[in-house]
């Protein structure tokens, strides 16, 4: 079965400082998924990636899928309180939608 | 995209009741999905819902103790039979629509946080 490896596991910023997430997978992805979680809630849909190469942006997130498809990024430039929460990535089963998840990383950013 | 509600958004229950989660959407959509994240873990799959089937069980869920209907399209139900401890998780349906680009992505409902004494 296909593992996601998140790295790092907890992050903690200073408001305006940039940050990487990294989301690692045993197998090719087929789509990765980013989302975003507040403690206790539900999942907020960031970006998803299908292409190798592929690269998108949204304010100032931006995801990235490597050209072997295996490992996805996901970057945030000048970090905000408002970007705090647990990041989670997602990869798509090859046989259907069903998503199998990384263990997320928890983000705080301090003013 | 899709909006997507659950009722209730939690629950404190006793162990050997059960209780119904509802999942409903504003669209009409083939795929959804049941997932469950236990405290401090990630989502695992229960199990996937399509409408005009069966629903489809990952390994360690069973029928008996999640059953689920998927009435319509736009509406499924996911019930925890004889509730333990162990039961106390965030239940989140999600479903497959288009996206942006008229690609299919999946969306996750708010959750229903569970918690069982």
């Amino acid at each position: 079965s296909q593992e996601l490896e998140q790295s790092p596991q907890s992050l903690i910023v200073q408001e305006g400082k940039n940050l990487t997430i990294n989301c690692t997978s045993s197998k090719t992805l087929y789509g990765l998924y980013w989302y975003k979680q507040k403690y206790g809630e539900g999942l907020i849909f960031l970006m998803m990636l299908q292409k190798g190469g592929e690269e998108k942006s949204h304010e100032k997130i931006t995801a990235k899928l490597d050209e072997k498809k295996q490992q996805s990024s996901l970057h945030i430039t000048a970090s905000q309180p408002s970007h705090a929460g647990i990041y989670l990535c997602g990869a798509e089963r090859r046989a259907g939608y069903a998503l199998n998840f990384g263990k997320g990383t928890s983000l705080l950013v301090t003013p | 995209s899709a909006v997507i509600s659950q009722k209730p958004s939690r629950d404190i229950c006793q162990r050997g009741t059960s209780l119904t989660i509802q999942c409903q959407v504003d669209s009409q959509v083939t795929m959804m999905f049941w997932y469950r994240q236990q405290p401090g873990q990630s989502l695992t799959l229960i199990a996937t819902a399509n409408q005009g089937s069966e629903a489809t069980y990952e390994s360690g869920f069973v029928i008996d103790k999640f059953p689920i209907s998927r009435p319509n399209l736009t509406f499924s139900t996911l019930t925890v039979s004889n509730m333990s401890p162990e039961d106390s998780s965030i239940y989140l349906c999600s479903v497959v629509s288009s996206g942006q680009g008229w690609i299919d992505t999946q969306y996750f409902g708010p959750g229903t946080r569970l918690t069982v004494l």
